[in-house]
């Protein structure tokens, strides 16, 4: 139990598209999914706290015009890479939160951006 | 700020040894501490917490809030624990329907057991 699965796994876009990452959990509902990056060689870095039928809360440095959250429902949240930039090219992962604390993860995205 | 150090990039050890793979946090409060693994290829899991004082896999791991340290070890080191492993920190814990905190991630620390 307690799956969560990421759409794509890798993506590779042009600069100036945008593209939609899903963080679905399998088996369990989440009102609370984070989204992480992680770029090379360097630790995963916590981007938005996104809470079902709410506004995402953004960490600071990440700019909410760009990473759009939507979590329509308890299993499915969305991170879209608006007008995508090389410097966008990252491993994106997203958690979902079961009960008080526990987080399980997706298996994260890789974006390019050339 | 709140602020996860894993100061080795590499930790190699033969297979039996003891493994103690380090863990320092910063933060102004009581945090929850947090040891994640991932192995190759795999996703990222949880292989324990602090506040459940539990040994998964042989590994325990003890928060000593004077040095604000969080050392994962174990006492015999077996192949299988060959992964990397992230130290990572969160705010109190909240009663349930209260919220969550995301975590702060330490960098990372690459252990490889030796036969």
């Amino acid at each position: 139990g307690a799956v969560v699965s990421q759409h794509p796994s890798r993506v590779i876009c042009k600069s100036g598209t945008s593209v939609k990452i899903e963080c679905r959990s399998l088996d369990f509902q989440a009102t609370t999914m984070f989204w992480y990056r992680q770029f090379p060689k360097q630790s995963l870095m916590l981007m938005a706290t996104s809470n079902e039928g709410s506004k995402a809360t953004y960490e600071q440095g990440v700019e909410k015009d760009k990473f759009l959250i939507n979590h329509a429902s308890l299993t499915l949240s969305t991170l879209t890479v608006t007008s995508a930039h090389p410097e966008d090219s990252s491993f994106y992962i997203c958690s979902a939160q079961m009960g008080a604390y526990e987080q399980y993860f997706g298996p994260g995205t890789r974006l390019t951006v050339t | 700020a709140q602020r996860v150090t894993q100061p080795e990039k590499l930790l190699s050890v033969f297979k039996g040894a003891p493994v103690e793979l380090k863990c320092n946090y910063s933060y102004s409060g009581s945090p929850e501490l947090f040891w994640y693994v991932q192995y190759s290829r795999q996703r990222l899991q949880l292989l324990l917490r602090h506040i459940s004082r539990e040994s998964i896999k042989g590994f325990t791991a003890d928060l000593n809030k004077g040095e604000t340290s969080f050392h994962l070890k174990k006492p015999f080191a077996q192949e299988e624990d060959s992964a990397m492993y992230y130290c990572a920190l969160s705010g109190p814990l909240k009663c349930s329907g209260g919220g969550a905190d995301g975590l702060t991630f330490g960098k990372g620390t690459h252990l490889i057991i030796q036969p």
